[in-house]
């Protein structure tokens, strides 16, 4: 079975810095999908950023990057030029390539101070 | 905004009792997905209708039951309730099933209660 291990439980970060948020996941599937989701205070899911496996190009939003190491199995999320709506809640998510099922890590709460 | 919609958002009720909450997807969307976050489990799926049809199974108890109607609304139903149940319920919704680009839409979710 996969799991998604997210072994940071709170990070914090100054206003306008670059913070870095850890997963790992293990698997024995080749073809897959990472997400990173943002949960504020409404407890909103929302979806920041997608990587899939096939893909060696470290997906990027605007602020917001990854860095995919497949044979680590380790996609961590970097949040650049840190603003105060980005604190919040960040789960780490697996799903395979043949199901629609969410696998989520235990989360990360990310505080921003100013 | 989403666009999936949940109700209600709140439900408080006793030990022992059923509720039922109801979600809309998204327009267009054709698969629904469930979704319990408590402090003890985390975030874990529990069920996926595509289209009316019973798509995937996760770790749902017997005690929990899903359905998704014609009109592609679903609704999770909640039996003999214990305290463990409390958590926050999300619904989401997807346009298919399957594929890279089949990103789930999440609504504000049902904070279910029970004491």
């Amino acid at each position: 079975a996969q799991t998604v291990t997210q072994s940071q439980p709170e990070m914090s970060v100054q206003e306008a810095e670059t913070v870095t948020l850890s997963c790992t996941y293990d698997t024995s599937e080749s073809d897959y999908y990472l997400f990173w989701y943002k949960q504020p205070p409404s407890r909103q899911m929302i979806l920041v950023i997608r990587q899939e496996a096939y893909k060696q190009q470290n997906a990027t939003e605007n602020r917001f990057s990854v860095n995919f190491q497949k044979a680590a199995k380790s996609f961590s999320l970097k949040i650049s030029d840190s603003q105060l709506g980005d604190a919040a809640m960040y789960f780490c998510a697996y799903r395979s390539a043949d199901t629609d099922k969410l696998i989520f890590g235990t989360g990360t709460r990310l505080q921003v101070f100013p | 905004d989403s666009g999936v919609t949940q109700t209600p958002k709140h439900l408080i009720t006793a030990t022992g009792q059923r509720v039922t909450l109801r979600c809309s997807p998204r327009s267009g969307d054709l698969s629904v997905y469930w979704y319990q976050q408590s402090l003890d489990q985390g975030l874990q799926f529990l069920i996926q209708y595509y289209n009316g049809e019973e798509r995937a199974k996760g770790n749902i108890l017997e005690r929990f039951s899903a359905q998704q109607f014609p009109d592609l609304h679903s609704e999770l139903n909640l039996s003999s309730l214990e305290l463990g149940d409390s958590a926050l319920y999300f619904c989401a919704s997807s346009q298919q099933t399957g594929g890279a680009v089949n990103e789930q839409f999440f609504g504000p979710g049902t904070r279910l209660t029970v004491l």
